[in-house]
């Protein structure tokens, strides 16, 4: 089936310019996560979705960072006013429901490059 | 807080060869869950293997294996009979047992296996 997919692969925007990025999960999973991966190190835990509700979202860095989630399905990471340390790979990952027994399955990122 | 340490940024090996990929973590729970995740050139994240705390029993996947030391806090991972498709990023991640059960990352090993 199809896995977890990510859009744009690659974004590059101005400093100071909203920027969307979108993750499709796996069909059905209802747990999502979305990371943060700089160059050079591992990826960092943002949000976490439980469904349609932001269930924890004590990663985000600021007010700058939003995330939601509507239908409990696509999920939009959504950055204001970008700062050219925004710049990272945006990693989201799903699994079937909340717990260390279901895997996280992870798409492929967005690179985000702010100039 | 939770964090987790890869001491080796870079490791090669000869194909067909063994190589061991060292981890050491930091954590207050009793109750956790270890991961080692590859992650090639593509981005996308893949689950090697899985440990929970409470089972003494090192686990085995194949041509990986671990070398699980609660009390020295201690998660290295083995490789088997390297292979060329096993050239990768390599993260060491942790889990709490509650919680929205995301992922801790290490900064990561880069291994290539050399021809």
């Amino acid at each position: 089936g199809a896995g977890v997919s990510q859009t744009p692969s690659n974004k590059v925007t101005e400093k100071g310019k909203y920027v969307e990025l979108r993750c499709d999960p796996i069909s059905g999973h209802t747990a999502l996560y979305w990371y943060r991966q700089s160059l050079g190190q591992g990826p960092e835990f943002l949000i976490y979705f439980q469904g349609t509700g932001a269930a924890d979202d004590s990663g985000l860095p600021n007010d700058r960072f939003f995330a939601v989630r509507p239908e409990g399905s696509v999920s939009t990471l959504k950055i204001q006013r970008t700062e050219r340390g925004d710049s990272a790979v945006y990693l989201c990952a799903s699994s079937q429901r909340r717990g260390a027994y279901n895997e996280q399955f992870f798409g492929p990122g967005t690179r985000l490059t702010v100039l | 807080a939770q964090t987790v340490t890869q001491s080796q940024p870079e490791m090669s090996v000869q194909e067909a060869e063994t190589v061991t990929l060292s981890c050491t973590y930091d954590t207050s729970e009793n109750n956790y869950y270890l991961f080692w995740y590859k992650q090639p050139p593509s981005r996308q994240m893949i689950l090697v293997i899985r440990q929970e705390a409470y089972k003494q029993q090192n686990a085995t996947e194949n041509r990986f294996s671990v070398n699980f030391q609660k009390a020295a806090k201690s998660f290295s991972l083995k490789i088997s009979d390297s292979q060329l498709g096993d050239t990768a990023m390599y993260f060491c991640a942790f889990m709490k047992a509650t919680g929205a059960n995301n992922l801790f990352f290490g900064t990561g090993t880069r291994l290539t296996v050399i021809p």
